[in-house]
């Protein structure tokens, strides 16, 4: 079975702090997929990345980056120089290749809050 | 903007109604899922229908159920609602048939609200 951890509920930074969100997936499966969203006051679920379990490359976007890492199931969110927008709600999910319904599993989300 | 649409965007009723709930996938999209967000349970898949025909079926309740009309719209039932039901429903859509073909893009949800 699939399974997402966040470990961090809430992380608080100062504005300009660089910041890691952490996410540790379990999967049997040796295609898959990972994603990011975020989830800003307003509510909605805004995509921000998606990864497949082949291409161990770090992205980088902007102030965001993600490292991926299979030997210790890990697929971390980082962002640099942070900003007041960037404060939301972060969820890691995991989708398997060969789940028939091929649904996103989601983690618990982290809270982050970024202070001017 | 997604390109999903929800509606109603918030819904208040009470124990025991039914409701129904609205998506409209982007333009292009087969896939449809339904997701629950709940402070208890935090986003659940509900269930997921691909071009009209349901592809799986996740923890969703017999009290609820769906369907995805040849426009491909999609429709979220729920029934003989309960407190417990109250919780913010997100639909999302993608090109693929399966979720990791592509990314799934996200509505704004639907918070219902049981009284």
């Amino acid at each position: 079975a699939q399974k997402v951890t966040q470990a961090q509920t809430e992380i608080s930074v100062v504005e300009k702090e660089d910041v890691t969100l952490d996410c540790v997936y379990e999967t049997r499966d040796t295609t898959y997929y990972l994603f990011w969203y975020k989830q800003p006051p307003s509510g909605e679920l805004v995509f921000l990345i998606r990864r497949n379990s082949f291409d161990e490359q770090n992205e980088i976007s902007g102030r965001y980056s993600w490292n991926f890492q299979k030997s210790t199931s890990s697929f971390n969110f980082t962002i640099t120089a942070s900003q007041v927008v960037d404060s939301a709600v972060y969820f890691c999910a995991l989708s398997e290749a060969n789940n028939a319904g091929n649904m996103l599993t989601f983690g618990g989300g982290t809270r982050l809050m970024v202070k001017p | 903007d997604s390109g999903v649409t929800q509606t109603p965007k918030h819904l208040i009723t009470a124990t025991g109604q039914r409701v129904t709930l609205r998506c409209s996938p982007r333009s292009g999209d087969l896939s449809v899922y339904w997701y629950q967000q709940s402070l208890d349970q935090g986003l659940q898949f509900l269930i997921h229908y691909y071009n009209g025909e349901e592809r799986a079926k996740g923890n969703i309740l017999e009290r609820f159920s769906a369907q995805q009309f040849p426009d491909l719209h999609s429709e979220l039932n729920l029934s003989s609602l309960e407190l417990g039901d109250s919780a913010l429903y997100f639909c999302a859509s993608s090109a693929a048939r399966t979720t990791g073909g592509n990314e799934a893009f996200f509505g704004q949800g639907t918070r219902l609200t049981v009284v």
